[in-house]
């Protein structure tokens, strides 16, 4: 069983829907990120968490460290948020030796 | 936060070749990793490469197969080896740098990724 699962696998919404992928996580963490995939393969990183929540323009990130979970939150959703959305999380064991654990990602398809 | 530039962005390869993939990032920077994603999968980590002593690889990657240089704080290499069609994957430098989030934790950088084919 994967330490770090994504729900859905994939999302197909109409432009302008509101957007939420889950990540759940079975080990203790210090951070969780959520990260962008474009089609090409490079990767942008959205978020790290690590209690709370963040906001950056249209995106929210939430983290609930008791209940190991995290949901990535997009308002207005766009055409060009169409990507995949991978979960990574630094497990405590590994602090100081830096290793995230990811998930498999969520393909985001939005249509105009 | 670190930008992180790759060469080349992708490559079609022979088997038996081998291909050298760089990775230079705009500042110096301790910790850089190397991951490979095949087709449909998730991000594996293939080796973090150690400024002046050899990269340590995580299990099931070895040295012949992925050599890795690091002379410096903001470059690195990985070589492919005796490339195979099963190494047809997306190859991305990754360096861990202080954010912009004001957390006590280091932030993890990606850089625009290598497409791998081997035919």
């Amino acid at each position: 069983k994967n330490e770090v699962e994504q729900s859905p696998q994939n999302l197909t919404a109409q432009e302008g829907e509101f957007i939420t992928i889950n990540c759940s996580y079975s080990v203790g963490i210090s951070a969780l990120h959520w990260l962008q995939q474009h089609p090409g393969g490079g990767i942008v990183s959205l978020f790290m968490l690590s209690s709370g929540k963040k906001k950056h323009g249209r995106l929210i990130a939430t983290i609930n460290i008791q209940e190991k979970h995290s949901s990535l939150h997009i308002t207005a959703s766009h055409p060009r948020d169409s990507a995949v959305y991978i979960c990574a999380v630094r497990p405590h064991f590994n602090f100081g030796n830096e290793k995230l654990t990811f998930g498999t990602g969520t393909r985001l398809t939005i249509i105009p | 936060s670190a930008v992180i530039s790759q060469k080349p962005s992708r490559d079609i390869c022979q088997r038996g070749t081998s291909l050298t993939i760089q990775c230079q990032v705009d500042s110096q920077v301790t910790m850089m990793f190397w991951y490979r994603q095949q087709p449909g999968q998730s991000l594996t980590l293939i080796a973090t490469a150690n400024q002046g002593s050899e990269a340590t690889y995580e299990s099931g990657f070895v040295i012949d197969k992925f050599p890795i240089s690091r002379p410096n704080l903001t470059f690195s290499t990985l070589t492919v080896s005796n490339m195979s069609p099963e190494d047809s994957s997306i190859y991305l430098c990754s360096v861990e740098d202080t954010g912009t989030s004001g957390s006590k934790y280091n932030e993890q950088f990606f850089g625009p990724g290598t497409r791998l084919t081997v035919l």
